[in-house]
């Protein structure tokens, strides 16, 4: 069956860690998208990627890196410039040319500083 | 600034009456709306898109409603089970220059359906 999947479901960062969200599809999907959701804050993007080598920043890109080599692939890092890093991770993607059968999305990284 | 708002108040209702969820959103004009479905520690689903130039979207239970007049769309359960109990998320989609798409999310509500 096709899906997103994202590793690893928990993760836990010392501080001044770089630490790296893995996120694979096999659903041939063009676009991939990184979210982060915060308790009363819903869902903001972080990055976002359109085709393979392409990339732009969404609106809390600060102390994040992402990369796009492959079509399946679109791992995350949060930096140690990220200073409030906790947070539940999402990861989606969706096929470029429309949105009618909207985003899928994988279950999720949960990141805690420790 | 452009908002997205759902009521951020829990929505307690009774197995078997309709549930309506509502989102509004103020200085935007999206080519569509779309709304999901998330579980505690779970990613979100999706479930219906409606477009800018239709009214009314019917999928099984699932009713949504967008009046980009008044920015709103209504979201409504007929027939509430308690396994309808989640939080549902309304998102708003833009094309991008060069094709592609951006979705931005409200914050959600949470439904509780009681027996």
């Amino acid at each position: 069956d096709g899906g997103i999947t994202q590793s690893p479901k928990y993760l836990f960062r010392k501080e001044g860690q770089n630490v790296t969200l893995s996120c694979e599809q096999n659903l041939n999907h063009d676009a991939m998208y990184w979210y982060r959701q915060d308790p009363g804050q819903g869902l903001r993007l972080i990055y976002y990627s359109q085709i393979v080598n392409d990339f732009q920043k969404g609106d809390i890109a600060e102390g994040y890196s992402v990369s796009r080599e492959k079509k399946e692939s679109f791992p995350l890092t949060v930096t140690s410039a990220q200073k409030n890093p906790t947070a539940f991770y999402l990861c989606a993607s969706s096929p470029k040319t429309g949105p009618s059968r909207g985003y899928t999305f994988g279950s999720g990284t949960r990141l805690t500083v420790v | 600034s452009q908002k997205i708002e759902q009521n951020s108040e829990a929505l307690n209702i009774q197995e078997g009456k309709t549930a309506t969820l509502t989102c509004n959103y103020t200085n935007y004009s999206p080519a569509y709306l779309q709304w999901y479905r998330q579980d505690p520690g779970r990613g979100p689903v999706f479930l219906l898109l409606i477009r800018e130039n239709e009214k009314e979207k019917r999928k099984e239970r699932l009713k949504v409603t967008f009046d980009t007049t008044l920015k709103q769309s209504l979201f409504h359960i007929t027939a509430s089970q308690p396994a309808d109990s989640a939080t549902y998320l309304c998102a708003l989609n833009f094309i991008l220059t060069g094709g592609g798409n951006k979705l931005t999310f409200g914050t959600g509500t949470q439904l509780k359906v009681e027996l």
